[in-house]
């Protein structure tokens, strides 16, 4: 399984951007990068996902770069809803993904 | 109606009881899957199934065992609850969708079941 590094925790304010990195360096040939959201006492909820370069959605970008080692998730223009914690999985296939800790976003008026 | 459902929302039970958690799906997935969750870390997964006849150990099995008795259901079994059992625990449920380079794995998940264990 492919192991993932990302940030414990961020704080930012309402109407910025936020830009998480998560580094996957051992990330195979076949495996898709993924973001997934949960907010307290939910189950996570599929953000974004990508191969490789730049995939764009109504919620969020993923930038890859070229040699898929890291990627960044882009929340442009937060707000207080978007206040969660935000997963990065590397994997797909017969692979079972790990999710890890995760990193906490706290968004301040 | 919600795609994956999981039964109770809350149990509370008492050390060394046997306890079962059922997940349903309407989504028609073969993979499902189950996790637990305690307060401030991420999800681990306990085991895994890749449809009725494919079942598989996740990171932490040991005091757990699932059954998968059609494509739509796989239960949880805590044979002998204990405290450390006490957890959120999640369903969730995927349909691989294979392109030329790879096979990406979209997870869906249930609302959680709240385990607390005497």
């Amino acid at each position: 399984l492919a192991k993932t590094t990302q940030p414990i925790s961020m704080d930012s304010y309402e109407g910025q951007e936020v830009n998480i990195t998560c580094s996957h360096n051992n990330i195979a040939t076949n495996d898709y990068i993924t973001w997934y959201q949960q907010f307290p006492s939910q189950g996570p909820r599929f953000i974004i996902q990508g191969y490789k370069t730049k995939v764009t959605n109504e919620v969020a970008s993923l930038f890859i770069p070229a040699d898929r080692k890291s990627s960044t998730l882009s929340l442009p223009r937060v707000s207080l809803s978007d206040t969660a914690v935000y997963y990065c999985l590397v994997g797909g296939g017969r692979r079972a993904l790990t999710f890890g800790s995760g990193t906490r976003l706290q968004v301040q008026p | 109606d919600a795609d994956v459902t999981q039964t109770p929302r809350n149990r509370i039970t008492k050390t060394g009881k046997r306890i079962m958690l059922e997940c349903s799906q309407t989504k028609g997935h073969d993979r499902m899957y189950w996790y637990r969750q305690d307060p401030g870390l991420g999800l681990r997964l306990i085991y895994y199934s890749f449809d009725v006849k494919d079942i598989n150990k996740g990171e932490i099995s040991d005091g757990y065992s699932v059954s998968r008795q059609a494509q739509a259901k796989f239960s949880l079994s805590l044979e002998s609850a204990i405290p450390n059992q006490t957890a959120l625990y999640f369903c969730a449920t995927s349909d691989p969708i294979r392109d030329r380079v790879a096979e990406n794995n979209e997870q869906f998940f249930g609302p959680g079941t709240r385990l607390t264990v005497l």
